[in-house]
């Protein structure tokens, strides 16, 4: 049972826009930054957001993020074949003075 | 940009110690945070720990669900850290990852180690 939840799968058809949520608690998401991935099959995860908004270099605008209160959402637009992956947020959780995931959503690109 | 490598025995016995590196490459390893993260097969990220150095000490911090078997180190003048995790089961097979940063933000390839008698 991960701390954070995410809806276990989402899928949208190419060129659409999809959104993954990820909700927590006042310990995590509530007073920290949330940073998503994005994992390939048999990949390393690769980070997509930071800071809760940020894009690293390279990551392309269509994706962004946004935090609310306890709640977290990654949004893709103009989704693409090779958008098909696993996606996980993830955040400091000050209680547990630990790093906590959620449990993934796989996203299907139809 | 920095990039890791992680390396170590692939395959252990039951009541094993696992015992990863992990090196840094084109960076410093000093004064930054490195984590390890496992992600047991078809399950999500799980967090082990982070390690930081700074001047002569090493700050640790380590997931309470796993801090009793947990250690991890760093060796600055080969720029690499390590994780160790003893008593190992079949529960600890899992895809390891080093990353730095906390959260993670670069993480390395990840190395497969399977415990199994």
């Amino acid at each position: 049972q991960s701390v954070l939840t995410q809806p276990p799968s989402a899928s949208a058809a190419p060129g659409q826009r999809v959104t993954i949520s990820c909700s927590g608690s006042s310990s995590n998401i509530g007073k920290n930054y949330v940073s998503w991935y994005q994992q390939l099959p048999g990949k390393a995860p690769k980070l997509l957001i930071y800071d809760s908004n940020k894009r690293p270099s390279g990551i392309p605008d269509r994706f962004s993020a946004s935090k609310s209160g306890t709640s977290a959402t990654l949004a893709i637009t103009g989704l693409q074949t090779g958008d098909e992956a696993d996606y996980y947020c993830g955040t400091w959780d000050g209680n547990l003075r630990a790093v906590v995931f959620g449990g993934g959503t796989k996203l299907s690109v139809l | 940009q920095v990039q890791l490598q992680e390396s170590g025995p692939g395959l252990l016995k039951p009541s094993e110690t696992l015992s990863l590196t992990c090196t840094v490459s084109s960076g410093s390893i000093s004064s930054f945070y490195w984590s390890w993260v496992r992600q047991s097969p078809g399950k999500a990220l799980e967090w082990i720990g982070y390690v930081c150095n700074s001047g002569s000490t090493n700050y640790t911090n380590y997931n309470p669900s796993l801090s009793s078997r947990v250690t991890l180190s760093i060796d600055t003048s080969k720029n690499q850290f390590s994780l160790n995790l003893s008593s190992v089961t079949a529960a600890d097979t899992a895809v390891y990852f080093c990353s730095e940063g906390v959260p993670p933000t670069i993480w390395g390839p990840g190395t497969l180690v399977t415990v199994s008698s």
